[in-house]
C-alpha cells in the first residue's frame, strides 16, 4: 500500500462544475495535509492545508479531512479552464516527513 | 518577499558526467528540502536540512548524490557520476518552521530540469 494514494485521472469536468479530488493515506499518526497545484512544466504551488477534522474553505477551494477514514479531499467550486493542472496531495506523517502522492490530473472543459 | 531561487533552470549532460544545482531559500526559512520529480510522479524527498544540519537523507543515493547547506542558508546538490535514470526535475523547497511543527508549509522554487543522455 502506498503511503499517499491519489487517482491519477484525468478527471474531466465542465466549466462551472464542482471538481472533487480525493486522497487517502496510510499513517494514522499523520498530522497535516496539504494540497498543491502543479501546472505542466511548473513547480508545485500551495493551495491550502488542513490539520483538523472537518472542512476548511478558501475562496473557491474547500479541503475536507476525515482522520478516522484516513481521507482528505479538495473541492473546487465553479471550476475554470485555468484550474486545469495536476493536484498533489501531501501528508506530513507521524515521523514529521512530508509524503507526496503522484497527483490527479484535472481537465476543465470550456 | 522573494521566493525560492534555483539555478540553473535547465541542464543537459552525458551519463557519467557530474552536475551541481544551487538553491537559495526564502529569507529566514529554517528548513530546506531537495526533491526529485520524475515525469508523471509526485516529488520524492532526497534530503532535508534544518538550519545546516541534515534531518533526513534516507532516500538520497549517497554513492552518487551529495548535498550541503552552507551557513544554514544556500544549498547545493551534486550528482557524480550521473546516470540515465537521474533525468528528472530537481526541486528545492523551504519552510519557515521546523519539521516537527504541523504548520510546516513548504514553498517550492522553479526547479532544475536535468536531462542525462
Amino acid at each position: 500500500q502506498k503511503e499517499v494514494e491519489q487517482n491519477s485521472g484525468p478527471l474531466s469536468v465542465p466549466e462551472g462544475a464542482i471538481a472533487s479530488l480525493n486522497c487517502t493515506y496510510s499513517d494514522r499518526g499523520s498530522q497535516s495535509f496539504f494540497w498543491y497545484r502543479q501546472y505542466s512544466g511548473k513547480s508545485p504551488e500551495l493551495i491550502m492545508f488542513i490539520y483538523s477534522n472537518g472542512d476548511k474553505e478558501d475562496g473557491r477551494f474547500t479541503a475536507q479531512l476525515n482522520k478516522a477514514s484516513q481521507y482528505v479531499s479538495l473541492l473546487i467550486r465553479d471550476s475554470q479552464p485555468s484550474d486545469s493542472a495536476t493536484y498533489l496531495c501531501a501528508v506530513k506523517n507521524g515521523g514529521f516527513k512530508t509524503i507526496f502522492g503522484a497527483g490527479t490530473r484535472l481537465f476543465v472543459k470550456a | 518577499e522573494a521566493g525560492v531561487a534555483q539555478s540553473p533552470r535547465y541542464k543537459i549532460i552525458e551519463k557519467r558526467q557530474s552536475v551541481a544545482f544551487w538553491c537559495n531559500p526564502i529569507s529566514g526559512h529554517a528548513t530546506l528540502y531537495w526533491y526529485q520529480q520524475i515525469l508523471g510522479q509526485g516529488p520524492k524527498l532526497l534530503i532535508q536540512f534544518q538550519n545546516n544540519g541534515v534531518v533526513d537523507d534516507s532516500q538520497l543515493p549517497k554513492d552518487r548524490f551529495s548535498a550541503e547547506r552552507l551557513k544554514g542558508v544556500d544549498s547545493t546538490l551534486k550528482i557524480q557520476p550521473a546516470k540515465l535514470e537521474d533525468s528528472a526535475v530537481y526541486l528545492c523547497a523551504s519552510s519557515l518552521y521546523l519539521s516537527q511543527n504541523k504548520l510546516d508549509t513548504q514553498y517550492f522554487g522553479p526547479g532544475t530540469r536535468l536531462t542525462v543522455l
